[in-house]
C-alpha cells in the first residue's frame, strides 16, 4: 500500500523559510516522478512543484519560482520542498503526491496518490 | 496556462440519483490528459479518473468520465451517501503547468 507521509509544517513569520519532507513507503520510489499540491483554507488545490524519478529535472508554478525548491533524496524514499522568503499567501495545506509514472511519460502525469498533508501558517 | 471552469458549482441531489460535472478548458487539452479527484472534509483528493475516462485502482463503476477536447464530464450513475464531496478536475496536456478547476461540491439535498 502506497503511503505518503508529509512533515514540517508549522508557523512561521512572513519572509521566513521552511522545509518540507515526505516519507514514502509501499512502493518504489525512485521509479515514480514526484510533486508538492497546496491547499489554501477554504480554497481549491494548486499544483506547486514536480521533480523527476533522479531530481535532476523540476518544474514550479509561477507563483513560487525562484522561492521554493523542490529535491528528493532516493536512497531515503524521501521528497523535500524548501519554502523561502514565505508570505501570507503561500499558507496553506501542503500535499505530497505521487505521480503515475515517470516525468518523460506524458499519460501519466496526474497524481495517483496523495498523503493527508501538513499544515503551513504564515504569519507574524 | 489552460483554465479550468467546473460546473456546477454546486449540485444538491438526493442519494440514488445521477450526477454530471462539466468541467471546460479554455483550450483543447492534448490527449485528454484530464483527471478528476475527489475530497472529502479534512481528507486528502483521491484520484477517481485519468486519461479523461480510465478509472484508477478501486474506483466503483458508478464514476465514469467522457470528453475531449475542451468539454469534459464526470458521471456518477447513483450517487451513495459516500459521494457527498468536492470534486476537482485537473489538466496535465500542458504540463509542466498542471492545473485544477475550482472544484463542484455535490452536497445531499
Amino acid at each position: 500500500e502506497v503511503q505518503l507521509l508529509e512533515s514540517g509544517g508549522g508557523l512561521v513569520q512572513p519572509g521566513g523559510s521552511l522545509r518540507l519532507s515526505c516519507a514514502a513507503s509501499g512502493f518504489t520510489f525512485s521509479r515514480y516522478a514526484m510533486s508538492w499540491v497546496r491547499q489554501a483554507p477554504g480554497k481549491g488545490l494548486e499544483w506547486v512543484a514536480s521533480t523527476g524519478t533522479i531530481g535532476g529535472t523540476t518544474f514550479y508554478a509561477d507563483s513560487v519560482k525562484g522561492l521554493f525548491s523542490i529535491s528528493r533524496d532516493n536512497s531515503k524514499n524521501t521528497l523535500y520542498l524548501q519554502m523561502n522568503s514565505l508570505r501570507a499567501e503561500d499558507a496553506a495545506v501542503y500535499y505530497c503526491a505521487k505521480m503515475g509514472g515517470p516525468l518523460g511519460v506524458p499519460d501519466t502525469r496526474y497524481f495517483d496518490s496523495w498523503g493527508q498533508g501538513t499544515l503551513v501558517t504564515v504569519s507574524s | 496556462e489552460i483554465v479550468l471552469t467546473q460546473s456546477p458549482g454546486t449540485l444538491s441531489l438526493s442519494p440514488g440519483e445521477r450526477a454530471t460535472l462539466s468541467c471546460r478548458a479554455s483550450q483543447s487539452v492534448s490527449n485528454s490528459y484530464l483527471a478528476w479527484y475527489q475530497q472529502k472534509p479534512g481528507q486528502a483528493p483521491r484520484l477517481l479518473i485519468y486519461g479523461a475516462s480510465s478509472r484508477a485502482t478501486g474506483i466503483p463503476d458508478r464514476f465514469s468520465g467522457s470528453g475531449s477536447g475542451t468539454d469534459f464530464t464526470l458521471t456518477i450513475t447513483r450517487l451513495d451517501p459516500e459521494d457527498f464531496a468536492v470534486y476537482y478536475c485537473q489538466q496535465y496536456g500542458s504540463s509542466p503547468k498542471w492545473t485544477f478547476g475550482q472544484g463542484t461540491k455535490v452536497e445531499i439535498k
